[in-house]
C-alpha cells in the first residue's frame, strides 16, 4: 500500500512570492491534515480537510489556504511569502472523522529567501 | 488553550538502557495520544498510541502509560538500540472533533554504542 505522497520535496521561493504544495492520502483516506515543522520546532496544526470540506484551521493568517480535491487530494497554497514561512510542510491522512491515527507524507521544504 | 509540554529536550542513554520521555496536556477533553519518530530528513512516523480508556499500552520494547487524573502520559523504550536514536514527539487530540494534533517540543534521544 503506497504511504502518504507530497510534492514537491523542495522549493525555493522570494518573499512575496505564492507557492502551492501538494499531498496525495492513503488510498481509502479521507481526511487530509497539514502540519509546518519550522527548523528545530515541533509540528503546528495548520489545516484539516475532509470529504472536501474545510473542517478547522489553526492559528495562522489567512495567506495560507487549501482545499481538498473529489479525490481527497490536496494542495496548501500560500500568500505573499514571508522569511519566517521557510520550514518543513507535513501532510498526513486519516480515515476521517472516525479515525484518529495520521500518517504523515515526507514532507516539502519550503526556503523564503 | 490547548499544550502539550514534552521533556526532556535532549535524551542520551547507552545502548541497552531504557529510555522515558514525559509529556503532560493542558486540555481535559483530550482522549487520543500518539507518539512519533522522526529520523533526520524523514518523515514522522507513528510508533504507539493509546486512547484514554486504556492505562497502559505495550508493543515489544516500547510502551506507553496515561495518568488521565495528572494529565500526563509517558513513552517507554527499553533495551535501547542505536537505531532508536531520533527525535521523539508526542501529541494529543480531541479524537474526531477537531482533528488537529497538538504536538510536543520534540525529544532528540542519542542512543551510544
Amino acid at each position: 500500500e503506497a504511504g502518504v505522497t507530497q510534492s514537491p520535496t523542495h522549493l525555493i521561493k522570494t518573499r512575496g512570492q505564492q507557492v502551492t504544495l501538494r499531498c496525495s492520502p492513503i488510498s481509502g483516506h479521507t481526511s487530509v491534515y497539514w502540519y509546518q515543522q519550522a527548523l528545530g520546532l515541533g509540528l503546528q496544526f495548520l489545516l484539516w480537510y475532509d470529504e472536501g470540506e474545510e473542517r478547522n484551521r489553526g492559528n495562522f493568517p489567512p495567506r495560507f489556504s487549501g482545499r481538498q480535491f473529489p479525490n481527497y487530494s490536496s494542495e496548501l497554497n500560500v500568500n505573499a511569502l514571508e522569511l519566517e514561512d521557510s520550514a518543513l510542510y507535513l501532510c498526513a491522512s486519516s480515515q476521517g472523522l472516525a479515525g484518529a491515527e495520521q500518517y504523515f507524507g515526507p514532507g516539502t521544504r519550503l526556503t523564503v529567501t | 488553550g490547548e499544550n502539550v509540554e514534552q521533556h526532556p529536550s535532549t535524551l542520551s542513554v547507552q545502548e541497552g538502557d531504557s529510555a522515558v520521555i514525559k509529556c503532560t496536556y493542558s486540555d481535559s477533553a483530550s482522549n487520543y495520544f500518539p507518539w512519533y519518530k522522526q529520523e533526520l530528513g524523514k518523515r514522522p512516523q507513528l510508533i504507539i498510541d493509546i486512547r484514554s480508556n486504556v492505562g497502559e499500552k505495550k508493543d515489544q520494547r516500547i510502551a506507553v502509560t496515561l495518568n488521565k487524573t495528572a494529565k500526563h502520559f509517558s513513552l517507554h523504550i527499553t533495551e535501547t538500540q542505536p537505531e532508536d536514536s531520533a527525535v521523539y514527539f508526542c501529541a494529543a487530540s480531541i479524537k474526531s472533533n477537531t482533528g488537529k494534533l497538538i504536538f510536543g517540543q520534540g525529544t532528540t534521544l542519542q542512543v551510544k554504542p
